[in-house]
């Protein structure tokens, strides 16, 4: 178990661009998740996945945030036309869809500063 | 929009100490959870306790719950420098337990002085 992983851990970028970022869940964890964490808030749910559909998306902060998880294995989550509002802490957490299983493992996350 | 809120916002106390932070929900909940943050090792989970339990224990942490007052605790015993952290309560988001997100409070943020 080599826990979740999260590509890059940091990105700097100007406003306008496009990022993408990448999470690699728990192998045997067909469940995953986006937040975001601003300074001083605790992690805020964006999205999620179970096996390849994503099952909520109401979350997203706008239209220009979108995630994949193409064949329910990665996920990546792309943000376009970065404003320096979306400057924060990306997290992706896994689970295992079973029984009373609700824990959540998080990835170390991802910190966008958008100059 | 958070439901969780934990309270207090910050506590700083000695090392060996007890250290109690509380949170704070809206709505029904099928359980609660605690999460533990530092820049070490991200955000960890910590405990879980149902809404059918009232307390719960795993080494030298504590939880309760009261669903009539839509509160739980948690309780940190003989404290130690490797507790200082952020603490958050997390409820499900939706129906189902949390399985299909989570929301959170702001935390507390927990100093241990050596």
């Amino acid at each position: 178990d080599t826990g979740v992983s999260q590509d890059p851990r940091h990105k700097i970028t100007k406003r306008g661009q496009n990022v993408t970022f990448r999470c690699d869940p728990i192998s045997e964890h067909n469940r995953l998740y986006w937040y975001r964490q601003t300074l001083g808030q605790g992690p805020e749910f964006l999205t999620y996945f179970q096996n390849e559909a994503q099952l909520e998306k109401s979350r997203l902060l706008s239209d220009r945030f979108s995630a994949e998880r193409p064949k329910g294995s990665f996920s990546t989550l792309e943000i376009q036309r970065t404003e320096q509002g979306d400057s924060a802490m990306y997290l992706c957490a896994s689970s295992y869809r079973g029984a009373n299983s609700y824990e959540q493992y998080f990835g170390p996350g991802t910190r966008l500063t958008v100059t | 929009s958070q439901q969780g809120e934990e309270d207090p916002q910050a506590l700083s106390i000695q090392e060996g100490e007890n250290a109690t932070m509380n949170c704070s929900y809206k709505t029904s909940i099928n359980n609660l959870q605690w999460y533990r943050q530092n820049s070490g090792r991200g955000l960890v989970h910590l405990i879980l306790i149902r809404s059918n339990e009232r307390e719960k224990h795993s080494g030298r942490l504590r939880v309760t719950l009261d669903t009539s007052k839509k509160s739980s605790s948690l309780l940190i015993t003989a404290s130690r420098a490797a507790d200082t952290a952020s603490y958050f309560c997390a409820t499900a988001l939706y129906s189902g337990g949390g399985a299909d997100g989570l929301t959170f409070g702001k935390g507390t943020h927990l100093i241990i002085q050596p």
